[in-house]
């Protein structure tokens, strides 16, 4: 069953903890990318990789910090810095550079008390 | 202004009807367009994906691009129920996913 694995789909932490979601990707695809989705704001991009070892900073990276040791993992963790981390989080890949569409999991919503 | 402009509606028609989604841009450089739907507590599906200007039809669907107004839409033809999702409308001026735009969504609700 190839495609994009979110989890956990439900996560609840108390403020001031660090959590990672994770994100696992089976379509061989090369670059990964994280985005958080708020209503009424659409898609913001959080951070991306495109290649294994090396990730850039989105349009709100601030608050959050991502690894890429393997090309199928691309966990991110949200800390304590970030200041409204309650929010749904998609995971994204994308096959290579030469315009190929984005393809996403089915998302973390995350929810910070 | 928004790179990416988009109706967020809600929008609602009886099932059958005829469904126009569009959005409008303002970077002339766009030439990759895309349409994703997305249910209910789930990511985003790709339904449509074309490069440059023209018509690009699968199934009920039809994409359309106007690049001399700046104007993209999705037609739904025969609308069903099952079509009741949120549609976003993305773009990119270049390879790489870092240049790509994303409308905020236009909610449809397709009664029986």
């Amino acid at each position: 069953d190839g495609g994009i694995t979110q989890s956990p789909k439900y996560l609840f932490r108390k403020e001031g903890q660090n959590v990672t979601l994770s994100c696992e990707q089976n379509l061989n695809h090369d670059a990964m990318y994280w985005y958080r989705q708020d209503p009424g704001q659409g898609l913001r991009l959080i951070y991306y990789s495109q290649i294994v070892n090396d990730f850039q900073k989105g349009d709100i990276a601030e608050g959050y910090s991502v690894s890429r040791e393997k090309k199928e993992s691309f966990p991110l963790t949200v800390t304590s810095a970030q200041k409204n981390p309650t929010a749904f989080y998609l995971c994204a890949t994308q096959r290579d550079r030469g315009g190929s569409p984005l393809h996403f999991g089915n998302g973390t919503r995350l929810t910070v008390t | 202004q928004k790179e990416v402009e988009q109706d967020p509606g809600p929008l609602s028609v009886p099932e059958g009807a005829i469904v126009s989604l569009n959005c409008t841009y303002s970077n002339s450089a766009f030439q990759y367009f895309m349409w994703y739907r997305q249910y209910s507590r789930k990511g985003p599906e790709l339904l449509m994906y074309t490069y440059s200007s023209g018509n690009k039809e699968d199934g009920r669907f039809t994409a359309q691009v106007d690049k001399s107004s700046k104007y993209i839409s999705l037609f739904i033809r025969d609308s069903q129920p099952s079509d009741s999702a949120t549609y976003l409308c993305a773009m990119s001026a270049r390879t790489g996913a870092n240049n790509l735009f994303f409308g905020t969504g236009t909610r449809l609700t397709v009664i029986p």
